[in-house]
């Protein structure tokens, strides 16, 4: 089993439309999760932290639900300019503060 | 704050030469980078931790002296590949932490030997 398993895409969505992407993990102490977004050949940025209690950034909203291992991120009112790569991020319990990469899910939002 | 600059963005260099990365945190000190690799629709593929005065610590797989890594101040860290082969192709990300986990990325280096 992956570390971090992603939907692995590709969605695409007309502007306007809410997607949502999910994410499990295997490690049950991970502690910090992370959504990061991926323009294509470029690095990636984070996109927000995701807390317990769940956590909302405008358009976007990260859901952690520690006893399934699964994490969420919700986008709503899809903008052209959301089009990227999406990346589920999770701590390395026991390492150097190193972080597991999800593979990603790629997101097209079409005019 | 938190940029982190990495240095060049694209190389083309020819088989068996070295090419060396640097990567340099702008804003703040950093006491562990991290250099990732990345190939194409791939996710990124952690190769080493770098700590600011010490040796590297390199993932399994990552040969050591094909992959030289050096932290010799709080602010940079250089990565040099060498004998650069074409299978050595590829984008290559660094990383570096504030604190806590977050890690900020340079905008990466996009090797191409010939």
């Amino acid at each position: 089993r992956k570390e971090v398993e992603q939907d692995p895409g590709p969605f695409n969505v007309p502007e306007g439309a809410t997607v949502a992407f999910n994410c499990t993990y295997s490690n049950s102490a991970s502690q910090s999760f992370f959504w990061y977004r991926q323009d294509c050949r470029k690095e990636p940025k984070l996109l927000m932290s995701v807390y317990s209690s769940g956590n909302e950034d405008g358009r976007f909203t990260a859901q952690l639900n520690r006893a399934s291992q699964y994490i969420s991120l919700l986008i709503r009112d899809s903008k052209l300019s959301d089009s990227a790569t999406y990346l589920c991020v999770v701590n390395k319990p026991g390492s150097a503060r190193q972080l597991t990469f999800g593979s990603g899910t790629q997101l097209t939002v079409l005019p | 704050g938190a940029v982190v600059s990495q240095h060049p963005s694209w190389v083309i260099c020819k088989s068996g030469t070295s090419v060396k990365i640097e990567c340099r945190s702008l804003d703040f000190q950093a006491t562990t980078m991290f250099w990732y690799r990345q190939f194409p629709k791939q996710s990124l593929m952690l190769m080493a931790t770098s700590n600011e005065g010490s040796k590297a610590t390199y993932e399994q797989g990552v040969e050591k002296d094909k992959f030289l890594i050096n932290h010799a101040s709080l602010t940079l860290s250089t990565l040099t590949v060498t004998s650069a082969h074409p299978e050595d192709s590829s984008f290559y990300i660094c990383s570096a932490q504030t604190g806590g986990d977050i890690q900020y990325f340079g905008a990466g280096t996009r090797l191409s030997v010939l």
